[in-house]
């Protein structure tokens, strides 16, 4: 079945570091894909997503690229905030059909000062 | 703005008891879906709802159920709550088509004692 790998948490970074989460999935077709942040004692909420193969979703200085080839949807910052400290999530939904998503099991980050 | 609101933030609940979470969405969304999640093992998904009256098991549906009445509302049920639902439960909804991102609620944490 489908299904999304993340590397394991926690990650801690001091401020102004380049973050790298990876996440990397298998599934049929051509999956949509998707990164969600939840901040402490909140939901999640959409980061950036990528629809086909070579897209680049980006928010709020977060960078992923959609890669076929290595089935893998990194998440990417070039300067981390303290703000920056919450839970990330990787998830892809399969093409056609259901609306379910899969999601990977979530990378804790803490941004130190 | 998209606002899916959950009913309660924190639940204490007896063993035994039934227990109903509730979760409303003001973006007329035709699929729900209810998650908990886990620390380690991430979100899971219990039920999802397509339209009214209408739900499909997830992937733990064990000793939940659901009930969607109205589009707007949908229903988790623990017919007999027991201390391994413990838990943070996540509503989301999203529209129907294309690569709609689904939108949570804040979540409720569920503790049965």
């Amino acid at each position: 079945g489908d299904s999304v790998t993340q590397m394991e948490g926690p990650v801690t970074l001091s401020e102004e570091a380049f973050l790298t989460i990876n996440c990397t999935y298998t599934a049929t077709g051509y999956p949509s894909l998707f990164w969600y942040v939840q901040y402490p004692g909140e939901g999640l909420q959409l980061l950036l997503k990528a629809t086909k193969a070579d897209d680049k979703g980006s928010n709020k200085g977060f960078e992923a690229t959609y890669r076929k080839e290595t089935t893998s949807f990194h998440l990417e910052k070039g300067s981390v905030q303290v703000s920056d400290s919450a839970v990330y999530f990787c998830a892809l939904r399969t093409q056609g059909g259901s609306e379910k998503l899969v999601f990977g099991k979530g990378t804790k980050l803490t941004v130190n000062p | 703005d998209v606002k899916v609101t959950q009913s309660s933030r924190y639940l204490v609940k007896r063993t035994g008891e039934k227990v109903f979470l509730e979760c409303v969405q003001d973006m007329d969304h035709e699929n729900m879906f209810w998650y908990r999640q886990d620390p380690g093992l991430g979100l899971r998904l219990i039920y999802f709802s397509y339209d009214v009256k209408m739900k499909e098991k997830g992937d733990i549906p064990e000793g939940y159920s659901v009930s969607r009445e109205k589009k707007e509302r949908f229903s988790l049920i623990l017919e007999s709550a027991s201390t391994n639902q413990t838990s943070m439960y996540l509503c989301a909804s999203t529209k129907i088509g294309g690569h709609q991102p689904q939108h949570f609620g804040d979540g409720t944490r569920l503790s049965i004692l």
